[in-house]
């Protein structure tokens, strides 16, 4: 099973900073990562996919960069709607399967 | 607009069998091509993939539930079902459904709200 590790776990950070999220793969899995946010209470939302890509919607503040073992997500200016705990996937075409880290969360500091 | 939502029991008692249904709404769940999937995320966790099955064709599941969980489909109701045998405390989690991108599985979107289920007597 290929294992998702992301760090900081806690990044604390002031309104209109930015943010620099990572996440790293125990083994290659090219360009197959996803981002998600999610705030408490609710589903996680897609941010991210193909490691680059922004989903329908997100704002350009959210950036997905890296391959191979090593991602980061960077959000550019840090709004109030953005402290929330964000979780990176990768997806393998075969066998298929999925893994996700587990998150760091982004707080307002 | 695509949405999903799960129902099913919220108390399970450890050692039964656990049921989930998710229904799907705004497409169409046969002809659409997509892989389907499930997700859970034990309390203070992060999410775990549980399975994903395309209209027709073979479910694939995450090793680590050895052979515990059964993903299925009923087309004429537009949904799919998760049933996870054998259930200790340790599957207590909020049990999310989810669409794949397209004939593979990959990223999840759109998701459901997510139905949280305890294992306990």
């Amino acid at each position: 099973e290929i294992v998702m590790t992301q760090s900081p776990a806690t990044l604390s950070v002031s309104p209109g900073e930015r943010a620099t999220l990572s996440c790293r793969a125990s083994q290659s899995v090219g360009g197959n990562l996803a981002w998600y946010q999610q705030k408490p209470g609710q589903a996680p939302r897609l941010l991210i996919y193909a490691a680059s890509t922004r989903a329908t919607g997100i704002p350009p503040r959210f950036t997905g960069s890296g391959s191979g073992t090593e991602f980061t997500l960077t959000i550019s200016s840090l709004q109030s709607e953005d402290f929330a705990v964000y979780y990176c996937q990768q997806y393998t075409s075969w066998p298929p399967a999925v893994t996700f880290g587990g998150g760091t969360k982004v707080e307002i500091k | 607009q695509l949405q999903l939502q799960e129902s099913g029991p919220g108390l399970v008692k450890p050692s039964e069998s656990l049921s989930l249904t998710c229904s799907v709404s705004g497409g169409s769940f046969s002809s659409s091509g997509y892989y389907w999937g499930w997700i859970r995320q034990p309390p203070g966790k992060g999410p775990e993939w549980i399975g994903s099955m395309y209209y027709r064709e073979k479910a694939y599941y995450n090793p680590t539930l050895k052979g515990r969980a059964t993903v299925s489909v009923d087309t004429s109701k537009n949904q799919f079902s998760l049933k996870l045998s054998s259930v200790t405390a340790a599957d207590t989690a909020v049990y999310y459904c989810a669409r794949h991108a397209a004939m593979a599985i990959n990223w999840f979107d759109p998701w459901g709200q997510g139905s949280l289920v305890t294992v306990s007597s």
